[in-house]
């Protein structure tokens, strides 16, 4: 199984500011057929199913805010949120989908300082 | 608009077997474009992927749970189902069905999740 590990595992932005989170995968994604690394992030807010918001790494999902990118290749990921939003407070998620079984990050939780 | 939604007993008993099914309205199963998995979270943990079906009925299964699984759709093929044997606590999870986006093996279409719970 291809092993996700997320950093940090939380960490506190101030509204307004910069969150990084970033996500390495024990073996390479970067499918060479398609030269695509099949890498997902995705957000989850309590007691609420994940939300897709990147996916091919860097494809923001329609109707995710262009605050948030996705940047990475490989083996080593991040998620950025220029400009830290309220409603942004969640847990964060990287997937890849590179192989079978899929495998997720332990996850990241984001809030706010 | 594209829903998913879990549907099957909260409270299972040790050795027995969880059962669940996913309904689908807005789009088909029967779509070439797609494939349906299901996804577990243990309360307060991350998530695992369990399995997925694809339209041809090819299943695709967790090795770590590959022997007790079965994926399937019904035969009106607006529904997909989840079944787990030999259930332990450590099955106890919010399990959540959904729909991968088009051609892209990534999910955009979730359940709201349904917590089965696995107690004598």
């Amino acid at each position: 199984d291809i092993v996700m590990t997320q950093s940090p595992d939380s960490l506190a932005v101030s509204l307004g500011e910069r969150a990084t989170i970033n996500c390495r995968s024990s073996q390479s994604v970067l499918y060479s057929s398609n030269n695509k690394n099949h890498l997902a992030w995705y957000q989850q807010k309590p007691g609420q199913p994940p939300k897709l918001l990147i996916y091919w790494a860097s494809i923001r999902e329609l109707g995710v805010p262009d605050r948030f990118s996705g940047s990475g290749s490989g083996t080593d990921f991040t998620l950025t949120i220029s400009g830290l939003q309220a409603e942004d407070v969640a847990v964060y998620y990287c997937q890849q989908y590179y192989s079978t079984p899929q495998t997720f990050g332990q996850g990241t939780k984001v809030e706010v300082k | 608009q594209v829903q998913v939604q879990e549907s099957g007993p909260g409270l299972v008993k040790p050795s027995g077997t969880l059962s669940l099914t996913c309904s689908v309205s807005g789009a088909s199963i029967s779509s070439s474009s797609n494939y349906w998995v299901w996804i577990r979270q243990p309360p307060g943990k991350g998530l695992e992927w369990i399995g997925s079906i694809y339209y041809t009925g090819d299943t695709y299964y967790n090795p770590s749970l590959d022997s007790r699984i079965t994926i399937s759709v019904d035969t009106s093929r607006t529904q997909f189902s989840l079944r787990l044997s030999s259930v332990t606590a450590a099955d106890t999870a919010v399990y959540f069905c959904a729909k991968s986006r088009d051609y892209v093996n990534v999910y955009d279409i979730w359940g709201q999740g349904t917590m089965v719970t696995v107690s004598s």
